[in-house]
């Protein structure tokens, strides 16, 4: 079956605008989750949804924002775009707690 | 707080060695372990799990050994192949949630 699909792959943005970037999670999966990677971090867990609910969410500004549809299809969104906020963000899907997690691709995410 | 820590930054074994790559964790309330994958510019790949009840958990040429007392897990890839170059991320999660905390991972070289 087809996997973890996340859009765009590379973004390129200015200091202040928005973004928004989608996951479509593994077909069945009710759980979707956001990661930031950057080099000096690692993998920091941004925030899950859980049929269309946020269950849990790291730490990060408010700038950070997401939301699940009722396909389960999740989309992200980072407002006011800073310097810092350039990463590689990563999506995965899940069937729920005690489960592996899959994950997209990422979108490469550059702020000029 | 880095509650999942790899210490070893990089690690590089000769082709057809073993490749022990080491994990530590800090909050007893973790109980489902996995090893992900992974390429640059890529997400990382889901490799093998193991849930607390257990202390070993075998795939192929992978294990990963539990030390629930010592709060460390280790994954053995065994025989190394120079396919098997790539960052290793140790990660950990509660049953109470899933949301997945990352250490922050082992480049492995291998060497033909």
């Amino acid at each position: 079956k087809a996997g973890v699909t996340q859009t765009p792959r590379y973004l390129i943005k200015t200091r202040g605008q928005q973004v928004t970037l989608s996951c479509s999670p593994i077909s069945g999966h009710r759980s979707v989750s956001w990661y930031q990677q950057t080099p000096g971090q690692g993998l920091q867990f941004l925030f899950e949804y859980f049929s269309e609910t946020q269950r849990n969410k790291g730490n990060f500004p408010g700038r950070f924002s997401g939301r699940q549809f009722s396909n389960s299809r999740s989309e992200m969104n980072v407002s006011t775009l800073e310097l810092g906020d350039s990463a590689l963000y990563l999506c995965a899907s899940g069937q729920g707690a005690g489960t592996e997690a899959f994950f997209g691709q990422g979108t490469r995410l550059t702020v000029v | 707080d880095q509650q999942v820590k790899q210490n070893s930054p990089s690690l590089s074994v000769q082709e057809g060695r073993i490749s022990i790559l080491n994990c530590d964790y800090t909050n007893s309330m973790f109980d489902y372990f996995l090893w992900y994958k992974k390429y640059p510019a890529e997400g990382p790949t889901f490799l093998i799990s193991i849930s607390s009840i257990k202390d070993k958990n075998e795939d192929g040429r992978f294990t990963v050994f539990l030390n629930k007392s010592a709060k460390h897990l280790s994954l053995h890839i065994v025989p190394s192949q120079p396919g098997d170059s790539a960052v290793y991320f140790c990660a950990a999660s509660a049953s109470t949630g899933n949301q997945f905390y990352f250490g922050t991972g082992t480049s492995l070289t291998v060497i033909p």
